[in-house]
């Protein structure tokens, strides 16, 4: 299988700060990465799919890129809004991993 | 607009069965790969297996092989996942999702369905 760890689990940050979380597969993925988006009490949203591609009607501030097997999310300018938990998955074979989660919280 | 929605939360006593379901409307139900998600209570996401509407293939994750079974019913674009026999550790939340076309992601999400397993 393979093992996705994100880092770092939690972060604290303040409105109009820039957030970043990393992803890093055990084993190459190619691009297959997607990131999800997670508020308390509700179902994930996907927010980025094939490492970079943004899902319509997710709004610019959020990015994601690859290097190698590692993976980052991105969230210039963090709104109120964007406090959550972001988790990413592999895409590229089964059984489909997804990394621990990394919660974004109000510094 | 494509949508799942899913059968309401449910209360059971370990060893009795339950299935709960997931309706998938705005899109061909058979020609899409529905899943299911598991998110134990304060925890993170599992992915528990998938079905191919069109033809009932399905692949589970090796954690819940034979721990569960996900079928479909394509006459009412339904999904299935059940348990012979509950345990207390099914305790969940449960979210069947949409992958699209070709790949591996899920989009959309259905709302959950939280299943308590308690004596």
């Amino acid at each position: 299988d393979i093992q996705m760890t994100q880092s770092p689990s939690s972060v604290s940050a303040s409105v109009g700060d820039r957030v970043t979380i990393t992803c890093r597969a055990s084993q190459g993925i190619s691009s297959w990465l997607a990131w999800y988006q997670q508020k308390p009490g509700k179902a994930p949203k996907l927010l980025i799919y094939a490492a970079s591609s943004l899902q319509s009607g997710v709004p610019s501030r959020f990015s994601g890129s690859r290097s190698g097997t590692d993976f980052t999310l991105t969230i210039t300018s963090l709104q109120p809004e964007d406090f959550a938990t972001y988790y990413c998955q592999q895409a590229n074979s089964f059984p489909l991993t997804f990394g621990g989660g990394t919660k974004v919280e109000i510094k | 607009e494509v949508q799942l929605v899913q059968s309401g939360a449910e209360v059971k006593k370990p060893g009795e069965s339950l299935k709960i379901s997931c309706k998938g409307s705005g899109y061909s139900f058979t020609s899409y790969w529905i899943g299911w998600v598991r998110q134990m209570p304060g925890k993170g996401l599992e992915w528990m297996g998938i079905i191919y509407p069109g033809d009932s293939n399905t692949r589970y994750s090796p954690s819940f092989q034979g721990q569960v079974t996900i079928s479909a019913d394509k006459s009412i674009s339904t999904a299935y996942l059940q348990w012979s026999s509950l345990k207390a550790s099914d305790t969940a939340m449960y979210y069947c999702v949409r992958l699209p076309a070709g790949y591996n992601w899920f989009d959309p999400w259905g709302q959950g369905t939280l299943v308590t397993v308690s004596s």
